[in-house]
């Protein structure tokens, strides 16, 4: 499987203001990034889908003007959270996924946001 | 749409005591059903993705077997470090969202000592 890293594992941050966070497939390039958002006790809910060098598609709900996505190489994207208000606080998740034959997505270890 | 149900919502076994968890899906046309692990505060850990209904693939104490409607994850003779939440999603083929998972709510596991 692969190796994916997001930077920072938590977070803590002020109502009003922005939060960058970083996700690095480190042993494959990725064709393809995903985010997803996980409240307490529910399951994964995918935001966007990113392909390098292009736009992220965002899935219906999601503000594509709060959440910035930049998949600037084959290794990195970062989700941008723009304005972050107290319903913003969750667990975000980035996972990769390198087509080809297979369809598996590897996952990270995921960024606990925290607006206060 | 995609719809992913997982039964039991928990379930609580002794260690040694097998058990099975169940994953019933809707979808139109499917490319791939994935199960993984997730650990409290840590991102979902790959376990098997089942393609076709009949496939079966094994890793130590866990058997994934996949139908038409519906997959079983089989724990045999449980360790307490298999305690964890464990995730179903399914792939649609085609679609508009290319590779797009939709997860069931998962069944959280409690093996005890």
């Amino acid at each position: 499987g692969a190796v994916v890293s997001q930077h920072p594992s938590r977070v803590i941050c002020k109502s009003g203001t922005s939060v960058k966070i970083e996700c690095r497939s480190l042993d494959f390039q990725a064709t393809t990034m995903f985010w997803y958002r996980q409240f307490p006790k529910q399951s994964l809910m995918l935001m966007a889908t990113s392909n390098e060098g292009s736009k992220a598609t965002y899935e219906q709900g999601v503000e594509k003007d709060k959440f910035l996505i930049n998949h600037a190489s084959l290794t990195l994207s970062t989700l941008t959270v723009t304005s972050a208000h107290p319903e913003d606080s969750s667990f975000y998740i980035c996972s990769v996924s390198y087509g080809r034959s297979t369809y598996e997505q590897y996952f990270g270890p995921g960024t606990r946001l925290t607006v206060t | 749409e995609d719809q992913v149900t997982q039964s039991p919502e928990a379930l609580r076994l002794q260690e040694g005591e097998s058990s099975s968890l169940n994953c019933s899906y809707t979808v139109s046309g499917l490319r791939g059903l994935f199960w993984y692990r997730q650990d409290p505060g840590k991102g979902p850990e790959f376990l098997f993705t089942l393609y076709s209904a009949g496939e079966e693939k094994e890793k130590e104490r866990l058997k994934a077997t996949l139908t038409k409607k519906e997959s079983f994850l089989h724990i045999t003779a449980p360790k307490p470090e298999d305690s964890a939440t464990y995730l179903c999603a399914v792939q649609e083929a085609g679609g508009t969202s290319y590779g797009k998972l939709t997860f069931g709510q998962g069944t959280i596991l409690t093996v005890h000592p």
